[in-house]
């Protein structure tokens, strides 16, 4: 069955450092997405493509955190630099297309910022 | 705006209980229903989902009706079992251009045997 990948599971950093995550999403999946998820909290938008291009960033921290998907595949997120308040699971879904109705979520990065 | 509010955690039950999660929401439009179920070291996942009104979705013995009078997408079970135990998340779809899921923020149901 096809999944969303993502790595690493779990990173710990200090603050001020940089932090990058992967996400490679179910082949053929248009539209992908970036969550962050406090613990006790739903996840929370950070940032949608559609294809290559960021439909929604509105949420995004833009002056620490970065995201690109280049060739409408895989994509990444850069925290530059980190702050305690980062630590979180961040999570990765894709779906076939907007408003198809079902997320397929990774299982997670764990960041922990000391 | 778009919003979810479901019941807080933990629910703790014992093995073959009936199961409530309340969820309400708040959305402009029409939007679509969700519950996504984690278990423990695993990523969301689907449950079931309702796109209109009076819609019942139902996944793994677990139901729910959208309600559009009450604003209303209640997750319910009839009888529990162990590996039930999980967090649940009410979710919805909302109707605009890209279509933003809003998610709540969970409720941790534990069933003892």
């Amino acid at each position: 069955e096809a999944e969303v990948a993502q790595s690493p599971r779990y990173k710990i950093t200090e603050k001020s450092q940089a932090v990058a995550f992967w996400c490679d999403p179910i082949s053929g999946h248009a539209t992908l997405y970036w969550y962050r998820q406090i613990l006790g909290q739903g996840p929370e938008l950070l940032v949608q493509f559609q294809d290559e291009s960021v439909v929604d960033d509105s949420q995004l921290p833009k002056d620490r955190f970065s995201a690109e998907r280049l060739k409408g595949v895989d994509s990444t997120l850069k925290i530059q630099p980190a702050e305690l308040g980062d630590s979180a699971m961040y999570l990765c879904a894709s779906s076939l297309a907007v408003g198809t109705g079902e997320l397929f979520f990774g299982e997670g990065s764990r960041l922990t910022v000391l | 705006g778009n919003s979810v509010t479901q019941m807080e955690g933990p629910v703790t039950l014992s093995e073959e209980a009936f199961l409530t999660i309340n969820c309400t929401y708040t959305a402009t439009g029409y939007p679509s229903l969700f519950w996504y179920v984690q278990y423990p070291g695993e990523g969301l996942q689907l449950l079931l989902k309702a796109t209109k009104a009076d819609d019942k979705g139902s996944n793994k013995g677990f139901e729910a009706t959208y309600r559009k009078e009450t604003t209303s997408f209640h997750l319910e079970k009839g009888s529990v079992q162990v590996s039930d135990s999980a967090v649940y998340f009410c979710a919805l779809l909302t109707t605009d251009s890209w279509g933003k899921f809003q998610f709540g923020a969970g409720t941790q149901v534990v069933v003892t045997p």
